[in-house]
């Protein structure tokens, strides 16, 4: 099993520009979870989904949409890059809302 | 709402010496408890949780933790420390009486272990 994968590992944008965050899972979890980690402020929720064609809005969902339609992959979209979208973007799953979390390798977005 | 604090940004402990890495938290309902640990350019790694039942949590790699429930705290403790422990280490909550999943992540201590 490969786990969680995210693609990409590294991007730079440009202010103004889109891209789309692509985490994929093959343990056959229900939810699904994006965080942003940014220095000293651990890791804060953006949006997440209880399962296929479901999102919610996490901590920090402005300039953030989600897409789940399909139940492995979860798509986290920028659709006019700011600078202070500039992050780790960490993915992760569970099987449960009181299971454990396994986590991606993350996104490191550099917003120029 | 739930919230969690690791008072220390970091913390330094001798291999070989007993560490402990502070956690509390607040939620409205019962919480489930969670610790992470972080190696440099990496996701986060689970180590260990409490659901309910024994307060001691035994965890990976020797790590383990004790829920207090009078405290409102969940430290993270190991008998002997690894240089190899050195890592960042998060403590997660969430509220047992909402299902969205939503956990509340701490800001992180850094542990270093020197030889």
């Amino acid at each position: 099993n490969a786990g969680v994968t995210q693609t990409p590992k590294f991007r730079v944008l440009k202010t103004g520009q889109s891209m789309t965050l692509l985490c994929a899972q093959d343990m056959n979890h229900e939810y699904m979870y994006w965080y942003r980690q940014d220095p000293g402020m651990g890791l804060r929720l953006i949006h997440y989904s209880v399962g296929e064609g479901t999102t919610a809005k996490g901590e920090v969902p402005d300039g953030y949409n989600v897409s789940r339609l399909k139940k492995q992959n979860f798509l986290l979209g920028l659709e006019s890059a700011a600078p202070s979208q500039t992050s780790v973007y960490f993915c992760a799953s569970s099987y449960t809302y009181t299971d454990t979390q396994y986590f991606g390798p993350g996104t490191r977005l550099t917003v120029l | 709402a739930q919230s969690v604090a690791q008072p220390e940004d970091q913390v330094n402990v001798a291999e070989g010496n007993p560490l402990t890495v502070k956690c509390t938290y607040s939620v409205s309902g019962n919480p489930y408890l969670f610790w992470y640990v972080q190696y440099p350019n990496r996701g986060l790694q689970f180590l260990l949780k409490y659901i309910t039942g024994d307060n001691l949590v035994k965890g990976s790699y020797g790590f383990e933790a004790e829920f207090n429930k009078s405290q409102t705290s969940f430290h993270l403790k190991k008998p002997s420390a690894l240089v190899s422990d050195s890592a960042l280490y998060f403590c997660a909550v969430r509220d047992y009486n909402t299902n969205a999943g939503k956990s509340t992540f701490g800001d992180g201590t850094t542990l270093t272990v020197k030889p």
